[in-house]
């Protein structure tokens, strides 16, 4: 079975802090994606990579960044939390030339106090 | 960019009962429009997809309609189950750019 991997469910961090998310996937996807999910505004995309090392912006990029050193880990990094960062997280992953089909991990619910 | 609209934000229906959830595209290049499914502590996870060279695909109780001059998609969701109630979320994306999600409709199945 297909698994894409959120290494915390919950985490609470201070405003100014560096955070690190983590994001691990087993399928050998090309493709990762990292998504913010608030109330009323569904899925936004901070972030994505087409290979190890690439990386591009999405339609929300400031604030984040990311980084993709091996295939299956993509982490995404704020460098200064701040509380309007505290939101849904969800990591993605999706087969080369595949854009679309996108396997989703259960989300990290960041709290920035 | 893309731009994709969906309605409504809430939907309770009763057990048995049908389900309609709408969602309209701006960019006419779109060509690929999927529906996710979140159910409650999990991720979203894809249910049915259309490309835009069909106008209506159906599995099982799902189906999905797609009217391209319009362009607006829909999913219909027959004979609904307790098990349906979940946030679904419709995308369009046109192939070169990763998805552009709506923002979700949160569906109630009253037993």
């Amino acid at each position: 079975d297909v698994k894409v991997t959120q290494s915390s469910r919950y985490l609470v961090k201070r405003t100014g802090e560096k955070v690190f998310l983590e994001c691990v996937q087993d399928m050998d996807h090309e493709n990762m994606f990292w998504y913010r999910q608030d109330p009323g505004l569904g899925l936004r995309l901070i972030y994505f990579s087409y290979d190890v090392k690439m990386k591009e912006k999405g339609d929300i990029p400031e604030g984040y960044s990311v980084s993709r050193e091996k295939k299956e880990r993509f982490s995404l990094i704020l460098e200064s939390a701040s509380t309007n960062q505290t939101s849904m997280y969800l990591c993605a992953s999706s087969p080369l030339g595949l854009y679309e089909k996108l396997f989703f991990g259960s989300g990290t619910q960041l709290s920035v106090l | 960019g893309e731009n994709v609209e969906q309605h409504p934000s809430t939907l309770s229906v009763q057990e048995g009962d049908s389900a309609v959830i709408k969602c309209t595209y701006s960019d006419s290049a779109s060509n690929y429009f999927p529906w996710y499914k979140q159910e409650l502590g999990k991720g979203p996870q894809l249910i049915i997809d259309i490309r835009s060279n069909v106008g209506e695909k159906k599995d099982q109780r799902i189906a999905v309609t797609l009217n391209k001059t319009a362009k607006h998609f829909s999913l219909h969701i027959t004979e609904t189950q307790p098990e349906d109630s979940a946030v679904y979320f419709c995308a369009a994306s046109t192939g070169r750019r990763a998805l552009t999600f709506g923002s979700g409709t949160r569906l109630q199945v009253q037993p």
